[in-house]
């Protein structure tokens, strides 16, 4: 697509239940990003897939939280048995190779409300 | 108008007048940095961008400058207008992580018909 593009749009879950986070990114983009904002913060780095390297996932909060990239394109990040903490705007991100320009393309980010 | 980044979090300015937006980064080994503008309810979106080997860049209205020796960055918007309006975010790449950005907290632009 012509777009980084993320699903759903807004998701509110109960505490204590398990939720996916979908991200599809720009096509031939060989790198993909997660990272986390706060109400009012900056962006928390969560994960990082590099074409067929072992993802960076030294931002990961806890073990509740895992991410997948399947087949170099869709990424799903899963969160286990929510908490009221992790509710925030998850954004994801792509960028070609590391070239002379890799800044990212950001998807508009999927808002979680756990309640 | 002028921002000091963490200490000023929020910015506003007059129509028409130039905004001048600034970043504080911790890291010397950092050689590349992005100001990002975020509209409520959307991701951010690249601005500029600019490497460690140079201390200015220019774009369309906007022009960023790289202080190595104070590990201060700005980002000078010209005849700011509402469209403007938005977080700005710098963002800075420690040389020794392929590919991860590290973000501030970012400055809240308000522009003033």
């Amino acid at each position: 697509g012509a777009g980084v593009s993320q699903s759903p749009s807004n998701k509110v879950t109960e505490k204590g239940k398990d939720v996916e986070l979908r991200c599809d990114p720009i096509s031939g983009h060989t790198a993909l990003y997660w990272y986390r904002q706060s109400l009012g913060q900056g962006l928390e780095f969560l994960i990082y897939f590099q074409g067929n390297s072992a993802p960076d996932k030294s931002g990961l909060p806890s073990d509740r939280f895992s991410a997948e990239r399947t087949g170099g394109s869709v990424s799903t990040l899963t969160i286990q048995r929510t908490q009221q903490e992790d509710s925030a705007v998850y954004l994801c991100a792509s960028s070609p190779d590391r070239g002379e320009r890799y800044g990212y393309t950001f998807g508009s980010g999927t808002r979680l409300t756990v309640v | 108008g002028e921002s000091v980044g963490l200490h000023l979090p929020t910015l506003s300015v007059q129509e028409g007048d130039n905004s001048i937006i600034n970043c504080a980064y911790s890291n010397s080994a950092s050689d590349y940095f992005i100001w990002y503008k975020q509209e409520s309810g959307k991701g951010p979106q690249f601005i500029i961008d600019i490497r460690s080997n140079m201390d200015k860049r220019q774009g369309q209205r906007v022009t960023v400058l790289l202080n190595k020796t104070v590990k201060h960055l700005s980002l000078q918007i010209a005849a700011t207008q509402p469209g403007d309006s938005a977080v700005y975010f710098c963002a800075e790449n420690k040389g020794s992580t392929l590919g991860r950005l590290y973000f501030g907290r970012g400055t809240q632009l308000t522009v003033w018909p």
